[in-house]
């Protein structure tokens, strides 16, 4: 298995609903952050958790993290159709500073 | 707000040809990197520079590749001769701090023929 999975690979909802995303990861991380990228376009950071942090807001975003099982997740509340997009979550391990890329949510909300 | 910025944002090429991919990373940034992305695949780490050397590299970070700062503003990535499966995004991103966030460029799809 690879470091960082998540799922499901796909999720439809409706606007206005919550959207909640997993993701999981083999190896202990510093910090697991969760990116947004819309089709054919670039990564857009949205949160960074450390790994001694269990839970984080921004705006509408909320991040879990759960070291004991090695999991994240990511939940968008009450959202929009401009929230169509593919999520990554993504982890920093030991002293380096690459980023670890999961394979990814693909969003879509519809109206 | 400041960003990355990539250029160009598609290149094509032939095999066996040098490509040169430049990025303008945020300017008080420190820590610089470039990523691939196979289409359908996995985000992929390529290279992170620091103090104007490589701090980390990847397995697919070959005698093939190299990066350069050649001024300071301007990071670069080269590909001395290119194959079919270097075809892919590459983005550049940049950071304030080694393990932190890093902010992408919109990245330069590069295909080779």
């Amino acid at each position: 298995s690879q470091q960082g999975e998540e799922d499901p690979q796909a999720l439809s909802i409706q606007e206005g609903e919550n959207a909640t995303m997993n993701c999981s990861y083999k190896t202990s991380i510093n910090n697991l952050q969760w990116y947004r990228q819309n089709s054919g376009r670039g990564l857009v950071h949205l949160i960074l958790i450390r790994s001694n942090e269990r839970e984080k807001h921004s705006g509408r975003l909320r991040v879990t993290l759960d070291t004991s099982k090695k999991s994240s997740s990511l939940l968008i509340t009450a959202s929009r159709a401009a929230d169509t997009a593919s999520y990554f979550c993504a982890s920093i391990t030991g002293g380096g500073n690459k980023l670890t890329f999961g394979t990814g949510t693909q969003l879509k909300v519809e109206l | 707000e400041p960003e990355v910025t990539q250029t160009p944002s598609h290149q094509v090429t032939q095999m066996g040809q040098e490509v040169i991919l430049r990025c303008v990373p945020i300017s008080n940034h420190l820590y610089f990197y470039w990523y691939r992305q196979i289409l359908g695949q996995k985000v992929e780490f390529l290279v992170s520079f620091y103090n104007n050397e490589i701090s980390e590299k990847s397995e697919i970070f070959d005698d093939q590749f190299s990066v350069e700062r050649p001024d300071g503003s301007n990071f670069t990535l080269k590909i001395r001769s290119t194959k079919l499966e270097d075809s892919a995004m590459y983005f550049c991103a940049s950071g304030t701090r080694g393990g932190g966030e890093q902010f992408f460029g919109p990245g330069t799809r590069l295909t080779v023929l």
